[in-house]
């Protein structure tokens, strides 16, 4: 049981370019979250989606962008990377709203 | 819009000894309440939540919460640590219902436990 899957680990993207950052999940799990997490700062919520085709903001949503177009899938693009956006990036996803969250292993990236 | 507050950002602690992690709350109503840990270079595993009835939750690894309304306080304990406690713990909330806002949990800015032997 793979849980939540995300790819690529580790990443470096240089100023201006552009990247996404892949999740899938096999649980059959409705909600699905992204989340970035900066030291001492704890996670912040990108962008959140409730079923296939429906997406919302999180706190922080500005230079991202999500699609769900499957119930496995949450893609979260990058476009213009910036230093700003080096972080560890958390891809989640969770039976019910409040049940619980499954976490991936987490994808790094920095923005040269 | 519900907040978090773990006080302490690092806590050191001896191996056989007693722990407990703070967490307080702000939120006009009882939240959904959850303590995460995070190993070095892992995801976040969940360790235990609460919802509502009892108000001492017990959850994996030998870990307990105690929700305390009177304080909004919802701490995490264990009564012996081991080496292999030494992590970072995140407290974080949910609200009862959806609407009014963005949904998914407010996390804390995490306690870094550091296992002394």
């Amino acid at each position: 049981n793979a849980g939540v899957t995300q790819t690529p680990k580790f990443r470096i993207l240089k100023i201006g370019q552009s990247m996404t950052l892949q999740c899938t999940q096999d649980m059959n799990h409705n909600y699905m979250y992204w989340y970035r997490q900066d030291p001492g700062m704890g996670l912040k919520l990108i962008y959140y989606s409730v079923g296939a085709g429906i997406t919302d903001k999180g706190e922080v949503p500005n230079g991202y962008n999500v699609s769900r177009s499957t119930t496995e899938d949450f893609p979260l693009r990058l476009e213009l990377a910036a230093p700003s956006q080096t972080s560890v990036y958390f891809c989640a996803s969770s039976k019910d709203r409040n049940y619980g969250y499954t976490f991936g292993s987490g994808t790094r990236l920095t923005v040269v | 819009a519900q907040s978090v507050t773990q006080p302490d950002i690092h806590i050191t602690v001896s191996e056989g000894a007693s722990l407990e992690l703070r967490c307080n709350y702000s939120y006009g109503a009882t939240p959904y309440l959850f303590w995460y840990v995070q190993s070095p270079g892992q995801g976040l595993q969940l360790l235990l939540k609460y919802f509502s009835g009892d108000t001492l939750v017990q959850g994996i690894k030998g870990f307990e919460a105690e929700f305390k309304r009177s304080q909004s306080s919802f701490n995490l304990r264990k009564p012996s640590v081991h080496w292999s406690d030494a992590a970072e713990y995140f407290c974080a909330v949910g609200l009862p219902f959806s609407g009014g806002g963005a949904d998914g949990l407010t996390f804390g800015k995490g306690t870094h436990l550091i296992i002394q032997p």
